[in-house]
């Protein structure tokens, strides 16, 4: 069966500075992909980030990032430069690709960031 | 309609009560999803459906079910409503491509008592 976890139920930062947000997942299959989802307390979820199973790179987007670590089945999202508006719930999320679109989420990690 | 609409917004329901829960989508994505959110528990899926006439149970489908008949619509029903049901229910969808992200609706705040 496939999980995630992610360890951390809160977090804090100071403004300006990167902090890691951990997530591990466990499955058997050899491709999948891994998503990042920010929520804020108006309640919407965004996406951040993707990381698919064969990709070489560590994905980026802005200052987003994704420390993608197969052998140790983690994809650790990294925020550099931390603002206020960072201030969220994080979600891990991992689809399975034999599974068709099942796409799991773990608990979430909340984010706060100190001016 | 923009994106995916979720109806109704928020609902108070009598334990025991059917309830069905309204999820379009606008973008003819093929796959479509309900998951619960509950405090320290993040989103768990109850089912999905990776494309019109199929479905899926998730993680936690027990008093729950779906049906898809079109690409548009996936509603959730709850046949007989128990307090443990309260949350907050999230439906999305995303595209035919296996790496594209989900779209997730504004959610539906459902009461049980």
């Amino acid at each position: 069966a496939q999980k995630i976890t992610q360890t951390q139920p809160g977090m804090f930062v100071q403004e300006k500075e990167a902090v890691t947000l951990d997530c591990t997942y466990d499955t058997s299959d050899q491709s999948y992909g891994l998503f990042w989802y920010k929520q804020p307390s108006s309640g919407e979820m965004i996406f951040l980030i993707y990381q698919g199973s064969y990709d070489e790179q560590n994905a980026t987007e802005g200052r987003y990032s994704l420390n993608f670590q197969k052998a140790r089945k983690s994809a650790n999202l990294v925020i550099s430069a931390s603002q206020l508006g960072d201030s969220a719930m994080y979600f891990c999320a991992m689809r399975v690709f034999p599974g068709g679109f099942k796409t799991i989420f773990g608990a979430g990690t909340r984010l706060f960031v100190k001016a | 309609i923009a994106g995916i609409t979720q109806a109704p917004t928020s609902q108070i329901l009598a334990a025991g009560r059917r309830m069905t829960l309204r999820c379009t989508q606008d973008m003819r994505h093929n796959a479509m999803y309900w998951y619960r959110q509950d405090l320290g528990l993040g989103l768990r899926l109850i089912h999905y459906s990776n494309t019109a006439g199929t479905t899926g149970k998730g993680e936690v489908p027990d008093g729950y079910s779906v049906s898809r008949a079109n690409t548009d619509d996936f509603p959730l029903t709850l046949a007989s409503a128990v307090p443990s049901q309260t949350s907050v229910y999230f439906c999305a969808s995303s595209d035919t491509d296996r790496n594209t992200e989900a779209f997730f609706g504004q959610g539906t705040r459902l009461t049980v008592v």
